[in-house]
């Protein structure tokens, strides 16, 4: 079993739908969590990041993590054509080295 | 704003060739991370530098070995190559001094590795 888990999808949704991702793990340990977005051929690219529990909002974005059910979410408002990539959730517990789940590829259609 | 400069972007090696990637890491920041992502899969870490020194170690090949240098910038050299190779590598800075003021890592674009 992966430390992490993410539904790779794809994930379609029309323009202006509320998109959910989400992520399970199951190192208990993990304290620092992130989400990334990567277009094709690209770098991932930090969206959001959440030290322990929490939520977290950045304009369309929302990160929610619940460290006792050990499930992070990403919530994404209004959302646009330019947010189709594919999504990754990362997490560490010791900076030294991430777990990334799977990425969950996301098309927006206007 | 700088970023994390790889290079170079794309590289076509022969099995049983050697590769050397670069990866210049954003000024001031201290840590380097190499991650190999093959088509279609999540990156998978190999290793990382703190200070010039191998701070962890991952999925890293035998075949493969990376330093960090005196200016941070990193090299990962990969010898006798073979078809599995072909991936993209990305490189990832951060400062691990600064990590709960949130930098997180921040990835280079990456260079794509093709072994014919």
């Amino acid at each position: 079993q992966k430390e992490v888990e993410q539904d790779p999808g794809p994930l379609s949704v029309p323009e202006g739908a509320i998109v959910s991702l989400n992520c399970t793990y199951s190192n208990s340990a993990f304290q620092y969590f992130m989400w990334y977005r990567q277009y094709s051929r690209k770098g991932p690219e930090l969206l959001m990041y959440t030290y322990s529990s929490g939520n977290k909002e950045d304009g369309r974005f929302t990160a929610q993590v619940d460290k006792s059910s050990k499930y992070i979410s990403l919530f994404i408002r209004d959302s646009q054509p330019s947010d189709s990539a594919t999504y990754l959730c990362a997490m560490s517990y010791n900076n030294n080295d991430m777990r990334f789940g799977a990425g969950t590829r996301l098309t927006v259609k206007p | 704003a700088a970023g994390v400069i790889q290079s170079p972007r794309h590289l076509i090696k022969e099995k049983r060739e050697t590769a050397t990637l670069k990866c210049y890491p954003i000024p001031r920041h201290d840590t380097v991370y190499w991650y190999q992502q093959g088509p279609g899969q999540d990156p998978q870490f190999l290793i990382s530098f703190y200070e010039k020194m191998q701070s962890d170690k991952g999925s890293i090949p035998d075949r493969f070995s990376a330093q960090q240098f005196s200016d941070y910038h990193s090299e990962l050299n990969m010898s006798s190559l073979e078809l599995g190779d072909s991936a993209l590598y990305f490189c990832a800075s951060s400062s691990l001094h600064l990590l709960t003021d949130h930098y997180g890592y921040t990835f280079g674009s990456g260079t794509r590795l093709t072994v014919v």
